[in-house]
């Protein structure tokens, strides 16, 4: 298995653009995590998926948020419209279960001028 | 407040030397993490902790639920060893996560 995919790696945008992150989770598992990194907050985690369901949404910070798994092998996370405070990575992960070894992408490094 | 509190966070070692890296939590769990954060920034999970103690090659850790309280150790650190690493907690719906403790192993 090639592990987590997300896509792009890396993104610049204007602010007030829509941003759409994109994930692929390993194949079997059936959680999935979209966290963001900054230097200020450390990592947080925004949204929690379980059989494609939104099981925790609590963290993510705004209405501006969105997130979405379709089926078992994708999932999105938009930000409409983007802020430069919004500049983070962002990170997906997947474990088989929510209390088991968490397998992480590369993240997608989002900066908003 | 912070649920996760990891020490230290700052820590500079020599090439063979055994390293503790502690994280302290305030919340009621159901698992703890441990992540390794590389310079290049992708992150790794170490170790997925509930009860007792877990080895991987050189890397040890252990949690005890009674003090809140886990560490992760490295025996013969290696300067491939330096990185960040993150404690986090799920703490159901919650996950919190440290700050880090940042190494740095000299050859």
């Amino acid at each position: 298995d090639a592990g987590v995919i997300q896509s792009p790696r890396h993104e610049v945008t204007e602010m007030g653009q829509e941003v759409t992150l994109r994930c692929k989770p390993i194949s079997g598992h059936n959680s999935l995590f979209w966290y963001r990194q900054t230097m200020m907050r450390g990592l947080e985690l925004l949204i929690y998926f379980n059989n494609n369901v939104p099981i925790d949404d609590s963290g993510m910070p705004e209405d501006r948020f969105s997130a979405k798994m379709p089926n078992a092998s994708f999932s999105t996370l938009k930000i409409q419209p983007s802020e430069p405070r919004d500049s983070a990575v962002y990170f997906c992960a997947s474990s088989l279960i929510r209390d088991t070894e968490a397998f992480f992408g590369q993240g997608t490094r989002l900066t908003v001028v | 407040k912070n649920e996760v509190e990891q020490s230290p966070q700052n820590l500079t070692a020599q090439e063979g030397e055994f390293i503790t890296i502690n994280c302290s939590y305030s919340v009621g769990i159901s698992a703890l993490h441990w992540l390794q954060q590389h310079p290049g920034g992708g992150i790794v999970s170490l170790f997925m902790l509930s009860s007792g103690k877990k080895k991987h090659g050189r890397l040890i850790a252990t949690i005890n639920i009674q003090e809140k309280h886990s560490s992760l150790h490295i025996t013969a650190s290696h300067p491939r060893d330096s990185a960040v690493y993150i404690c986090a907690v799920n703490s159901q719906p919650q996950f919190y996560f440290g700050t880090g403790t940042s190494l740095t192993v000299i050859p």
